[in-house]
């Protein structure tokens, strides 16, 4: 069974760096998925942040492009979000998720818990 | 960018009620849409893909339909544990996944 688990400081200080890493258990992450970062800001809606592959590849929201990078550690089965220049907009759930490939495109078949990250002085 | 608009943004119905949501897309995405179903305090589920294929575990009652620019998430009828929050998706421009903005199903 497929599983993700966000962690990382829940309270980041404006105009610092959001770090969150995603553990991914029952599957290698060097399977042919792309895993994603989605986040949730209180009582809004999904916004994708961006993917990545095995092979290191990556894809981003164009309006979050310039502050962040998502990369992989295959030794440890992992993948992880960098948020810069953070500022109190960034306070969300934050969701790592697997975009399963069919052939009718690409879908979020297994999503992390979410991990609440605030961004407070 | 293709945006996704979903209507109503809340539904009042009953259990047992059939529930009708709608996605409109701004251009056509074809048949790449998902539908999630989100409850609070938990991460969205895939519900239904490629507009009409049901995610493993999804039951029956809920059917997915469209392609194009407008498509449909039909729950037959209401179970207790329907009531949620649902959001269609769509990756037609690649490599950008969009969501849309939600509709709350809440009991009458």
């Amino acid at each position: 069974q497929v599983q993700l688990q966000e962690s990382g400081p829940g309270l980041v200080k404006p105009s610092g760096t959001l770090s969150l890493t995603c553990a991914v258990s029952g599957v290698s992450i060097r399977s042919s998925n792309w895993w994603s970062w989605v986040r949730q800001s209180p009582g809004k809606g999904l916004e994708w942040i961006g993917e990545v592959y095995y092979s290191g590849s990556t894809n981003y929201n164009p309006s979050l492009k310039s502050r962040v990078i998502i990369s992989v550690d295959q030794s440890n089965n992992q993948f992880s979000l960098k948020m810069y220049s953070v500022t109190a907009a960034d306070t969300a759930v934050y969701y790592c998720a697997r975009d399963l490939f069919t052939t009718s495109g690409y879908y979020m078949d297994v999503w992390g818990k979410g991990t609440t990250v605030t961004v407070s002085s | 960018e293709i945006v996704l608009t979903q209507s109503p943004a809340t539904l009042s119905l009953s259990p047992g009620e059939r529930a009708t949501l709608s996605c409109r897309a701004s251009q056509s995405v074809s048949s790449y849409l998902a539908w999630y179903q989100q409850k609070p305090g938990q991460a969205p589920r895939l519900l239904i893909y490629g507009a009409s294929n049901r995610a493993t575990g999804t039951p029956a009652r809920f059917s997915g339909s469209g392609s194009g620019t407008d498509f449909i998430l039909t729950i037959s009828s209401l179970e207790p544990e329907d009531f949620a929050v649902y959001y269609c998706q769509q990756r037609s421009n690649w490599p950008s996944f969009t969501f849309g903005p939600g509709t709350k199903v809440d009991i009458k």
